[in-house]
């Protein structure tokens, strides 16, 4: 079966600094990925995501990487405010499948 | 409108009692989902029910049990509760293969 890990489990930034969330699969037939976002209390949320055939997907100060040959995929957060403090989880779920992998979750901490 | 809501929030209850928390979904999706969310964080899948097929994580207790009775609702009923039952659980439903998860609130269970 599919397995994600993700790095780092927690990560500490200054508000106004960029943060960098990195995950790699072993399943090559996985084509879809979504990032979540958990603020505390609440459950995941879709934050963005990116299929097998684009490399790369933006929106605002939030993108998203994906690198089919090496199979790693990064969340790239730019200026980061103190609203952005989360837990974020990426996941891949392979072609035809309706249960994505989760990664075990990175803790973002933005110092203001 | 909340998209997928489960209840309640908390349960508190003993060791050796049976407890079930609801959910329902309102997005018309196929998929729904049960996830376990230890202290670390970690979301793990318990059942898949797809267009009535269940798919069961063979790691997961056969005191935890789905029940569906109709598409918009997958209620989860936990038999003989034990300590190590304690956790926040999550249902999410989904639109089918190779798309995001739509998360609930999340029901913090404490088994004392």
């Amino acid at each position: 079966g599919e397995n994600v890990e993700q790095h780092p489990s927690t990560l500490s930034v200054q508000e106004g600094d960029s943060a960098v969330i990195k995950c790699t699969y072993s399943d090559s037939a996985s084509n879809y990925f979504p990032w979540y976002k958990q603020e505390l209390g609440k459950g995941p949320q879709l934050i963005i995501d990116i299929r097998s055939n684009v490399g790369e997907k933006k929106d605002q100060r939030i993108a998203v990487t994906l690198n089919k040959t090496a199979k790693h995929f990064s969340l790239h957060i730019t200026e980061t405010q103190p609203e952005d403090s989360a837990v974020y989880f990426c996941a891949a779920l392979t072609g035809g499948s309706y249960i994505p992998t989760f990664g075990r979750g990175t803790s973002l901490i933005v110092h203001p | 409108d909340t998209a997928v809501s489960q209840t309640p929030k908390y349960l508190v209850t003993q060791m050796g009692n049976d407890k079930s928390i609801k959910c329902e979904q309102n997005l018309g999706h196929d998929t729904m989902y049960w996830y376990k969310q230890d202290s670390k964080k970690f979301l793990k899948i318990m059942f898949s029910y797809n267009n009535k097929e269940l798919i069961i994580n063979e790691t997961v207790p056969n005191r935890f049990s789905p029940k569906s009775p109709d598409k918009a609702h997958l209620n989860l009923h936990i038999n003989s509760l034990e300590l190590g039952d304690s956790a926040v659980y999550f249902c999410a439903s989904g639109g089918g293969t190779d798309t995001e998860a739509f998360f609930g609130q999340g029901t913090r269970l404490t088994v004392v």
